[in-house]
């Protein structure tokens, strides 16, 4: 079964450091998007991205964030400079068209900032 | 207030038990998710649901329209079942960008 891959798996970054999350989506899939979850939260939206631009994002996906399709494949979030509180899981998604058909997450990239 | 919202937040069974969680959200939705996370934390898709009734072995999810409310059953619990159990809704006005709305989740321990 395909799977949206994302990696690392976990990343340990100091407060003030740029991070890059890789995701790899599902190779026909057309929309892409990151979510994240702080720890004892609920999953909350980042950002969606179709055709090459950001079609929407949340109060959270400040002008610290950023996304990119470098390659085609690749599905990148940045952060440019680390907060504490920046400390979550991260979920790379992708589906095929404009519904929940196919909507599949990666299996996440813990991120902590120390 | 939370646009969606689930019950219980935890929920201990023991195995065999017939197991309902539900989720009801103040949004027009044009469809509604079940989710599965591990710890560890995966997530895994169970259903997506935008009327009725949907079976998948022994998980059934359910939802109302007009009520704005949907269940997640799970018949003769077992002990592998023990997972957070997510609702998540695509709004009615998510446009172009099928975002999802989360609901807290619900933590289920089934015991042997």
């Amino acid at each position: 079964e395909p799977e949206v891959t994302q990696t690392p798996s976990h990343q340990v970054t100091q407060m003030g450091q740029e991070v890059i999350l890789r995701c790899v989506p599902i190779s026909n899939h057309l929309y892409f998007y990151w979510y994240r979850q702080i720890l004892g939260q609920k999953v909350e939206f980042l950002v969606s991205f179709y055709n090459n631009e950001i079609s929407e994002k949340s109060e959270i996906f400040d002008d610290q964030f950023s996304v990119e399709r470098p390659d085609g494949s690749n599905f990148t979030l940045k952060i440019r400079s680390t907060k504490l509180e920046d400390s979550a899981m991260y979920f790379c998604a992708s589906s095929p068209t404009l519904s929940l058909y196919g909507y599949t997450f990666g299996s996440g990239t813990r991120l902590t900032v120390v | 207030k939370n646009e969606v919202e689930q019950s219980p937040q935890n929920l201990t069974a023991q195995e065999g038990e017939f197991i309902t969680i539900n989720c009801s959200y103040s949004v027009g939705i044009s469809a509604l998710h079940w989710l599965q996370q591990h710890p560890g934390g995966g997530i895994v898709s169970l259903f997506m649901l935008s009327s009725g009734k949907k079976k998948h072995g022994r998980l059934i999810a359910t939802i109302n329209i007009q009520e704005k409310h949907s269940s997640l059953h799970i018949t003769a619990s077992h002990p592998r079942d023990s997972a957070v159990y997510i609702c998540a809704v695509r709004s009615r006005d998510g446009g172009a960008t099928n975002k999802l709305i989360f609901g807290t989740g619900t933590l289920l321990a089934v015991q042997p």
